[in-house]
C-alpha cells in the first residue's frame, strides 16, 4: 500500500488565489512527522513546511500552512495568494518514528497562470 | 551559510561504468542520507550515513554504497551502471533525528 498518496498529478491555478494540493498518508505508527517540500525544474528539493504528530497546531511557515486533519490522515498544503514563482512540483512526504528516512508521494505539479 | 552542496551536477556514463556522486552537509549538520529521484517520480531512499557508518538502507542493490567522512561529508559510489540508474540523485543533511531534512542540488546521471 503506498504510504504517501498524492491524487493531483497537475494544477493550474490563476496567479494571486489561494492554492490546496491534496495529500494523505498511511501509517500505524502513532509518531510520525509530515513535510512538504517544493522542486522546482533546477532540481532542488525545497523545504517548505513541517508537521508533527503531536503538535496541537497546525504548522504555518509565511505563506504555506499545512491543514492537518489527524483522523482524515490528511495533510494538505495550502498555500496562499500564489505568484508565478510557485509554479513547481510539490511533495508530500512522511517520515515514521525513529525510522530515518522520508517517504515521499509522487507529487503535485502546479502551474500558476498570469 | 552554505547550504547542502552536491558535485558534480551533471554526469554522463557508459553502462558497467562506475561513478562516486558527492555531498557536502549544511554547515552544523552530522546527518546524510541519499536519494534517487527517477523522472516523473518522487525521490526513494538510498541510505543514510551518521557517524561514519551507514544506519539505514533502503531497497537498493549492494552496486550502491557509500561512505562518510569525519568532516561529514559523503559519497554515494554505484557499481557496474545500468541503465536503469540514470536518474536524479539527491544529498540531505540533517541532525540526528531533528526533524528538517535539507537537501542539495542533485546530481543527474545519465547511463548510456
Amino acid at each position: 500500500a503506498q504510504k504517501i498518496t498524492q491524487t493531483q498529478p497537475g494544477m493550474f491555478v490563476q496567479e494571486k488565489e489561494a492554492v490546496t494540493l491534496d495529500c494523505t498518508y498511511d501509517t500505524s505508527d502513532p509518531s510520525y512527522g509530515l513535510f512538504w517540500y517544493k522542486q522546482p525544474s533546477s532540481g532542488e528539493m525545497i523545504f517548505l513546511i513541517y508537521q508533527g504528530s503531536y503538535d496541537q497546531q497546525n504548522a504555518t511557515e509565511g505563506r504555506y500552512s499545512l491543514n492537518f486533519q489527524k483522523a482524515r490522515k490528511s495533510a494538505n498544503l495550502v498555500i496562499s495568494a500564489s505568484h508565478l514563482g510557485d509554479s513547481a512540483m510539490y511533495f508530500c512526504a512522511m517520515r515514521e518514528g525513529r525510522d530515518d528516512k522520508i517517504i515521499f508521494g509522487k507529487g503535485t505539479r502546479l502551474h500558476i497562470l498570469p | 551559510d552554505a547550504g547542502v552542496t552536491q558535485s558534480p551536477t551533471h554526469l554522463i556514463k557508459t553502462r558497467g561504468q562506475q561513478v562516486t556522486l558527492r555531498c557536502s552537509p549544511k554547515s552544523g549538520h552530522d546527518t546524510v542520507s541519499w536519494y534517487q529521484q527517477a523522472l516523473g517520480q518522487g525521490p526513494q531512499f538510498i541510505f543514510q550515513y551518521y557517524e561514519e557508518e551507514e544506519r539505514q538502507r533502503g531497497n537498493f542493490p549492494d552496486r550502491f554504497s557509500g561512505h562518510q567522512f569525519p568532516n561529514y561529508s559523503s559519497e554515494l559510489n554505484v557499481n557496474a551502471l545500468l541503465l536503469g540508474d540514470s536518474a536524479l540523485y539527491l544529498c540531505a543533511s540533517s541532525l540526528v533525528r531533528i526533524r528538517e531534512a535539507f537537501f542539495g542540488q542533485g546530481t543527474r546521471l545519465t547511463v548510456v
